[in-house]
């Protein structure tokens, strides 16, 4: 089972819809998670992270955590055609430094 | 602020080769990690340092190694390219050590083994 798995989409939605995003985790000392957003042929751009249980908001994206399930998610309000990519979940696992484990990635289309 | 710079940014090499891969950090982040994407494996971590020593690494070989210098600048080497080894490489950087600190990708030095 891999450490961080990520549903494998694609994902479409039509633009102004809101993308739900999903990320599951396997190791329970998983301390932080943190979303990417990566274009093609870009490297990977970070839109948020997360560490305690519950929602955080940051304009028109919410990540959610939580522990007990192990997963996280990240909502996209009002989707655009700009924010179509492939994003990322990482989680920083306990214990070994800066080492995020990614997932495979979701790749998002928002159509207009 | 600057970002995260990498040079080169494109690179052609022979299987056999050996190749240094340059990152500079964010200015005042001290802790650099590498990373290798590919379309079969998505990103791997490689490796990180802080203050010049190396803290964590991945499940790579050998031939993959890499050192930090007193201004937190970074550099990777990949002895004896194989053709697997084609990748793109990134390398990230955040300001320490602690978990909620954010990791900041350069723009990845694409490396195309022949």
């Amino acid at each position: 089972q891999k450490e961080v798995e990520q549903n494998s989409g694609p994902l479409s939605v039509p633009e102004g819809a809101i993308a739900s995003l999903n990320c599951t985790y396997s190791d329970r000392g998983s301390q932080s998670f943190f979303w990417y957003r990566q274009y093609s042929g870009k490297s990977p751009e970070l839109i948020m992270f997360i560490y305690s249980n519950g929602d955080k908001e940051d304009g028109r994206f919410t990540a959610q955590l939580n522990k007990a399930s192990q997963y996280v998610s990240l909502l996209i309000r009002d989707s655009q055609p700009s924010d179509s990519a492939t994003y990322l979940c990482a989680g920083l696992m306990d214990n070994q430094g800066g080492k995020l484990i990614f997932g495979q990635g979701t790749e998002l289309s928002v159509k207009p | 602020k600057a970002g995260v710079t990498q040079t080169p940014r494109y690179l052609i090499k022979t299987r056999g080769q050996q190749v240094t891969l340059s990152c500079s950090p964010i200015s005042g982040h001290r802790s650099v990690s590498w990373y290798q994407q590919t379309p079969g494996q998505g990103l791997q971590f490689l490796f990180e340092y802080f203050s010049e020593t190396q803290r964590n690494k991945g499940n790579f070989p050998g031939r993959f190694s890499g050192r930090q210098f007193s201004n937190s600048r970074s550099e990777m080497n990949v002895s004896t390219l194989e053709l697997g080894d084609s990748a793109l490489y990134l390398c990230a950087s955040r300001p320490g050590l602690a978990d909620y600190n954010e990791q900041f990708f350069g723009p990845g030095t694409r490396l195309t083994v022949l």
